[in-house]
């Protein structure tokens, strides 16, 4: 059974400050993985989609890498801001691709 | 860009009560999934369809019923409302891509359903 966790489960960081948030599978033969923001009462906002044969994906700010053979994806955030504070959620396809197993989530605060 | 849009977006319900949750997409996703959110919980799959006519149960089915009787909605029923029923609720869609090369999901805002 695929178990997705995620560490730290919360951050706390100065504005401006670079982090790496993680991202851990146990079974390696995933298709993708995707990470998602969730802001408190919110839905799901979709940040980036790393395929199985990708290493990164980049999108602004955001830089996702993928390593399958050790079970981990990170996600890098530049220069963070305010704005970045919510939750990061990452998951991958499992049950013949029918759901998606979600981490644990990172909770983020960026403070001024 | 629409998306995918869920309503509402906050109900209460007596214990027993029936109501459906609504869910469209305007992206001509093949396919469409519940989840609910719990706290300590995570996201849990109730059913999903991989197009129009075909349901399939999720991980906490009982006590929801859905149909797909059209590619853009996919509403979920809730029979007899129990307090173990109260949760946020999400619907998702995305692309039915057998490479799995691009089956990125799009998630709606959530209803907030409380059951007293």
């Amino acid at each position: 059974k695929q178990e997705v966790t995620q560490i730290p489960a919360a951050l706390s960081v100065p504005e401006g400050e670079n982090l790496v948030l993680n991202c851990s599978f146990t079974d390696s033969a995933i298709y993708n993985l995707q990470w998602f923001r969730q802001d408190p009462g919110k839905g799901l906002t979709s940040l980036l989609l790393i395929q199985s044969s990708q290493r990164e994906q980049t999108s602004g700010r955001l830089n996702a890498s993928l390593d399958k053979s050790s079970g981990r994806s990170t996600l890098y955030i530049a220069a963070s801001q305010p704005g970045d504070s919510a939750t990061y959620l990452c998951a991958v396809p499992t049950g013949g691709g029918n759901k998606l197993t979600f981490g644990t989530g990172t909770q983020l605060k960026v403070e001024l | 860009n629409a998306g995918v849009t869920q309503t509402p977006k906050f109900q209460v319900l007596k214990t027993g009560q029936s109501m459906t949750l609504q869910c469209a997409q305007d992206m001509n996703h093949e396919y469409m999934s519940w989840y609910r959110q719990d706290p300590g919980m995570g996201l849990r799959l109730i059913h999903y369809s991989v197009g129009a006519g075909i349901t399939d149960q999720g991980e906490v089915p009982n006590g929801y019923n859905v149909s797909r009787s059209t590619t853009e909605d996919f509403p979920l029923r809730l029979l007899s409302a129990a307090p173990s029923q109260t949760s946020v609720y999400f619907c998702a869609s995305r692309l039915r891509d057998f490479s799995f090369s691009n089956t990125e999901a799009f998630f709606g805002q959530g209803t907030r359903l409380t059951v007293v």
